[in-house]
């Protein structure tokens, strides 16, 4: 069950904001959101448990909606540097021992 | 930089061949996940190790194989090659094994098979 993850792409200039969203069919325990540019590894952004909290650092913020089962990461005033592809990962919360299922990314390009 | 490193960097292989990758975990992480990547897809979960056991696989099959080491290190065996084994291959380690642990990946293996 692998979660969706809208826009499959966007593009912005630097400056323009930017939502990313994830949507699963199953309940969710938590939702990871990681950047990954090419050629590089995936870089952890932030963790968002069941309980609706939203977090952020710097411009970047993320929601979880756990009754839609849907989380959404803010990119705010986008910068050069936020070029990359997004991807979310979600573990269920029927079994804990679930592992982390990635979507298939976002992919932002950020034009000068 | 995560603390994970692998290795090798790039591999190239024939169909039919035997291939080990090595992943160093992050000193203190108890656990390591293996992941397939595919040119434009996201990271598909193969397996994870906690503490010396495998603690959960994805969808492969049985000749993908793993091992974790005392020492944070650990291992992706895959016999029997397939053009399709063809992908970057992560490993992420983290503190625990669920419940909302972040995970560090190292810079992965490319790994070509012919």
């Amino acid at each position: 069950q692998q979660p969706v993850q809208s826009p499959q792409a966007v593009i912005l200039r630097e400056g323009e904001d930017a939502v990313i969203n994830c949507s699963s069919s199953k309940a969710l325990y938590s939702v990871h959101w990681y950047r990954q540019k090419h050629g590089e590894a995936p870089v952890f952004l932030m963790i968002l448990l069941k309980g609706g909290e939203q977090k952020g650092h710097d411009k970047i913020s993320a929601s979880f909606n756990e009754k839609k089962q849907q989380s959404s990461l803010y990119l705010t005033a986008s910068q050069l540097s936020y070029s990359g592809t997004y991807f979310c990962g979600t573990e269920k919360v029927t079994n804990r021992d679930d592992k982390i299922i990635f979507g298939k990314g976002t992919r932002l390009h950020i034009l000068p | 930089e995560t603390g994970v490193t692998q290795s090798p960097t790039h591999l190239i292989k024939t169909r039919g061949q035997q291939v080990t990758l090595r992943c160093s975990s992050q000193s203190g992480h108890n656990t390591v996940s293996w992941y397939q990547q595919a040119l434009g897809q996201g990271p598909q979960f193969i397996f994870q190790y906690y503490r010396e056991e495998e603690n959960g696989r994805g969808n492969f099959p049985p000749r993908f194989s793993g091992l974790q080491f005392p020492n944070y290190s650990s291992e992706l065996n895959v016999n029997a090659l397939e053009l399709d084994d063809s992908a970057l291959y992560l490993c992420a380690s983290s503190l625990e094994p669920s419940g909302g642990y972040e995970q560090y990946f190292g810079p992965g293996t490319r790994l070509t098979v012919t």
